[in-house]
C-alpha cells in the first residue's frame, strides 16, 4: 500500500485516440503532482494542485494534455489525440506529512504504464 | 539550472559487496536531496533525504551525506542482498513546486 492508488495499471492505446488515468490519495492531502517517467529517465514534472486549483504546469504538458482535481481528492489526467510520443510511465504522487511546511519527499502510486501504438 | 547527474549503470555487484552510487547536483540555494528507490513493476519509494550541508540520510542499511563543498550526496550500502536490485534515483528541491530527479542508476545484485 504505497497511499497513493493509480488506475489503469496498464493501457494501450491506437494513436488519435483519447485515454484518460485515475490517481486517488488514500489520505487526504492539499497537494498532488503528475510526472512522467520515460525508459530510462528519472521522473519529469508536469503539473501540480494545491486542493482544486492547478498552480503550475510544465511545458511538457501541450494543450493535448488536460488535467484536474474536482473537490480536491482525486485527480484526471486526459491526453487527446494520443501520439507514438505519449508512451512512457505516468506517476502520481502525494507529499509525505511532516510537521512543517518543509519537503519530506513523496509517496508515489504504481503509476498508469501508456503504450501508444 | 537545477540538475543532478548520476553515475551511469547498470552496476552489477556480488551479494555482500559493497555499493557506491555516485550523485552530484547543481542548484541556487540550499537544496534538500533524496533518494529514491524503484523496483520493477512499482512506483518510486523515498529510501532517505538529507534536508541541509552534512546530514547523512539512512534507511534500510544505506546511507548518504550532504556535501555541500563538493555538491555531493553519494549513496552507499556495505552489504547488498539481492533484494536491492532495482533503480536508484537521486533527487533536489529547492522550493517551490518540484522536484528534480536524475536519471536514475539501475543496480543488479548477483547471488
Amino acid at each position: 500500500d504505497t497511499g497513493v492508488s493509480q488506475d489503469p495499471r496498464h493501457k494501450i492505446t491506437k494513436r488519435g485516440q483519447n485515454v484518460t488515468f485515475r490517481c486517488d490519495p488514500i489520505s487526504e492531502h492539499n497537494r498532488l503532482y503528475w510526472y512522467r517517467q520515460t525508459l530510462g529517465q528519472g521522473p519529469e514534472f508536469l503539473t501540480y494542485f494545491q486542493n482544486e486549483a492547478q498552480l503550475e504546469k510544465s511545458r511538457l504538458l501541450s494543450d493535448r494534455f488536460s488535467a484536474e482535481r474536482p473537490k480536491g481528492s482525486f485527480s484526471t489526467l486526459e491526453i487527446q489525440r494520443t501520439e507514438q510520443g505519449d508512451s512512457a510511465m505516468y506517476l502520481c504522487a502525494a507529499p509525505i506529512p511532516g510537521p512543517t511546511t518543509a519537503n519530506y519527499g513523496y509517496t508515489f502510486g504504481s503509476g498508469t504504464r501508456l503504450t501508444v501504438v | 539550472g537545477d540538475s543532478v547527474t548520476q553515475m551511469e549503470g547498470p552496476v552489477t555487484l556480488s551479494e555482500e559487496a559493497f555499493l557506491t552510487i555516485n550523485c552530484t547536483y547543481t542548484a541556487t540555494g540550499y537544496p534538500s536531496l533524496f533518494w529514491y528507490v524503484q523496483y520493477p513493476g512499482e512506483g518510486l519509494q523515498l529510501l532517505l533525504k538529507a534536508t541541509k550541508a552534512d546530514d547523512k540520510g539512512s534507511n534500510k542499511g544505506f546511507e548518504a551525506t550532504y556535501r555541500k563543498e563538493t555538491t555531493s550526496f553519494h549513496l552507499e550500502k556495505g552489504s547488498v542482498q539481492v533484494s536491492d536490485s532495482a533503480v536508484y534515483f537521486c533527487a533536489l528541491y529547492t522550493g517551490g513546486f518540484k522536484t528534480i530527479f536524475g536519471a536514475g542508476t539501475r543496480l543488479f545484485v548477483k547471488a
